[in-house]
């Protein structure tokens, strides 16, 4: 299975900071990479899929990086409604697995 | 648009097989792959495998020997069985429409999940 790796496991910020979050596979998985936001008791939602591609309906501030192993997730200036938990899913090979997520505080 | 709904009993006994279902609305359940993934307590997402609605199957191996997913077009659901169930499969459990090919494989749009408990 290819092992996904988020850093940091949690972050605390402020609204109108820049935050990255970090995603590293155990081994190239070109650009199948996926992003998704989850809300306390809420389903998973998509943001980015293919590295970098914005899903529909997702604001501009959010965007994605990245090629082989390591990828990043951006958020230009946090907004309060972006106070959740991210995690990133790798679809190049299965098992797809999921890294073990970032949550995002208000500091 | 489409919306997915999971059902199925939210206590389930050691040993015994759990059933879900997930029905698809606003759409047809035909020309898409549907997949299950469940999240542990306080844990991560772990995909449990997808189906099609031609009949393809593809299971996370670790749980290869207990699940079996199918779908019935007609009613446009599809479903989950995991078999000889223990503590470890207390999780919320997910259904979603994906791996969507054109998106590298992403999940676009998902149930809001039903909470499964093991115990006796």
């Amino acid at each position: 299975d290819i092992q996904m790796t988020q850093s940091p496991s949690s972050l605390s910020a402020s609204v109108g900071d820049r935050v990255t979050i970090t995603c590293r596979a155990s081994q190239s998985i070109s650009n199948y990479l996926i992003w998704y936001q989850q809300k306390p008791g809420k389903a998973p939602k998509l943001l980015i899929y293919a590295t970098s591609s914005l899903q529909s309906g997702v604001p501009s501030r959010f965007s994605g990086s990245g090629s082989g192993t390591d990828f990043t997730l951006t958020i230009s200036s946090l907004q309060p409604e972006d106070f959740a938990t991210y995690s990133c899913q790798q679809t190049y090979s299965t098992p797809y697995t999921f890294g073990q997520g970032t949550k995002l505080e208000i500091k | 648009q489409v919306q997915l709904q999971e059902s199925g009993p939210g206590l389930v006994k050691p040993s015994e097989t759990l059933s879900l279902t997930c029905s698809v609305s606003g759409g047809s359940i035909s020309s898409y792959y549907w997949s299950w993934i469940r999240q542990p307590p306080g844990k991560g997402l772990e995909w449990l495998g997808y189906l099609h609605y031609s009949g393809t199957t593809n299971y996370r191996p670790s749980l290869k020997s207990r699940v079996t997913m199918s779908l019935d077009t007609s009613n446009n659901q599809f479903f989950l069985r995991l078999s000889s169930v223990t503590a470890a499969d207390t999780a919320v459990y997910y259904c979603a429409r994906g791996p969507i090919t054109n998106w590298r494989g992403a999940f676009d749009i998902w149930g809001q999940g039903t909470a499964v408990t093991v115990s006796s």
